[in-house]
């Protein structure tokens, strides 16, 4: 079936460091592919998206590309800063009428000054 | 206003007790969902409904029924809570799989 598989965490970077969460799924077809991000006792948010092969997803610094060779959507970000610290959710969808999001394990991000 | 909004935040109940979640989004989509959030973080669809028909019903105990009045109101009801029923449950809603979802904020059941 379907499965996604991130980087273990917890991610420990000092702040302006480089940010990459690796992410590589498993799915017959085209599925779309997002990054989610969960603050601490929050839910969870679209942090970025993409639908198909060679797209590349942007959002506040973050960006992934859809590699379909490689089955990968790594998260990276030039610069992260404290505010980044949180829960960060790969995810597919099959193109079906279900919508189902499968989710990754989620990797800990935690960014100190 | 919030687009995807829960009911209640926290939950603490005794074991045996029977309890509900209700879940309202006014975004206007089609399709909401319940999913479960374990200890661990890992998150896994519960249900889902697409105007009011029930499309996903993972292997969820029957304990767990879920009911939706209309297409912005999906509610969890839960019969005989167990200690393995604690956990953050989140609502959620979509208008299209490519679209992704929005997320309610998540009610934390604690079962004691």
């Amino acid at each position: 079936g379907d499965s996604v598989t991130q980087m273990e965490g917890p991610v420990t970077l000092s702040e302006e460091a480089f940010l990459t969460i690796n992410c590589t799924y498993t799915a017959t077809g085209y599925p779309s592919l997002f990054w989610y991000v969960q603050y601490p006792g929050e839910g969870l948010q679209l942090l970025l998206k993409a639908t198909k092969a060679d797209d590349k997803g942007s959002n506040k610094g973050f960006e992934a590309t859809y590699r379909k060779e490689t089955t990968s959507f790594h998260l990276e970000k030039g610069s992260v800063q404290v505010s980044d610290s949180a829960v960060y959710f790969c995810a597919l969808a099959r193109s079906s009428n279900t919508g189902k999001l499968i989710f990754g394990q989620g990797t800990t991000l935690q960014v100190k000054p | 206003d919030t687009a995807v909004s829960q009911t209640p935040k926290y939950l603490v109940t005794q074991m045996g007790n029977d309890k509900s979640i209700k879940c309202e989004q006014n975004l206007g989509h089609d399709t909401m969902y319940w999913y479960k959030q374990d200890s661990k973080k890992f998150l896994k669809i519960m249900f889902s409904y697409n105007n009011k028909e029930l499309i996903i019903n993972e292997t969820v105990p029957n304990r767990f029924s879920p009911k939706s009045p209309d297409k912005a109101h999906l509610n969890l009801h839960i019969n005989s809570l167990e200690l393995g029923d604690s956990a953050v449950y989140f609502c959620a809603s979509s208008q299209g799989v490519s679209y992704g979802y929005t997320f309610g904020s998540g009610t934390r059941l604690t079962v004691v």
